[in-house]
């Protein structure tokens, strides 16, 4: 199985500052034959279901800020926020489905400092 | 607007049995996969299962927590992904999310808690 670890678990920024998350697979989980990598970044608030934010490591969800941004290949990711707003305090999450099973970070809780 | 309602949760024992359904609308069902997603109390999102689209075979694969005492199916002309549950035993008790499944989960629904207690 891929193991994905989150770093930090959780994180106190300012509001307008920058958070940054990071996600590391344990094998690439990047498909040479079309250069996509397969990592999708979850928002989870509290008390409401996962809401998809990226996919393809870095494509923006639909109707998702464009603060949000995800980067990274082969087995490091980054999930950014350009400027934190209150309304983006949640538990983040990294998921590869490049195989089964699929395999999620243990989440990154991100506060208002 | 895609919509994923779940039911069928609730409190079971040890050892019981119990049968998830997952009614969808605002999509073509039978052209879409679905999986299932759980989440225990207080703690991170685990992978239970999917459940490919019926023209691709309707193929399943499954976490190995779960995998030969849970059962994933389709009815297509009801709209509805099932998730039927086995040999249930206490650390499957967790929010049990119904997704649409494009390797990603592009769409969750509200999610149903199963408790697994004596």
């Amino acid at each position: 199985d891929i193991v994905m670890t989150q770093s930090p678990d959780s994180l106190a920024v300012s509001l307008g500052e920058r958070a940054t998350i990071n996600c590391k697979s344990s094998q690439s989980v990047l498909y040479s034959s079309t250069n996509k990598n397969a990592l999708t970044w979850y928002q989870q608030k509290p008390g409401q279901p996962p809401k998809l934010l990226i996919y393809w490591a870095s494509t923006r969800e639909s109707g998702v800020p464009d603060r949000f941004s995800g980067s990274g290949s082969g087995t490091d990711f980054t999930l950014t926020i350009s400027s934190l707003q209150a309304e983006d305090v949640a538990v983040y999450y990294c998921q590869q489905y490049y195989s089964f099973p699929l395999t999620f970070g243990q989440g990154t809780k991100v506060e208002v400092k | 607007e895609v919509q994923l309602v779940e039911s069928g949760g609730g409190l079971v024992e040890p050892g019981g049995s119990l049968r998830l359904s997952c009614a969808a609308s605002g999509l073509t069902f039978s052209s879409a996969s679905m999986a299932w997603v759980r989440q225990a109390p207080g703690k991170g999102l685990e992978w239970v299962g999917r459940i490919k689209r019926t023209t691709d075979g309707g193929t399943t694969e499954y976490a190995a927590p779960v995998k030969g005492r849970f059962t994933i199916s389709r009815d297509d002309s009801k709209n509805t992904v099932y998730l039927q549950m086995n040999s249930l035993k206490t650390e499957d008790t967790a929010v049990y999310y119904c997704t649409k499944y494009s390797g990603y989960s592009d769409c969750w629904g509200q999610g149903t808690l199963v408790t697994v207690s004596s």
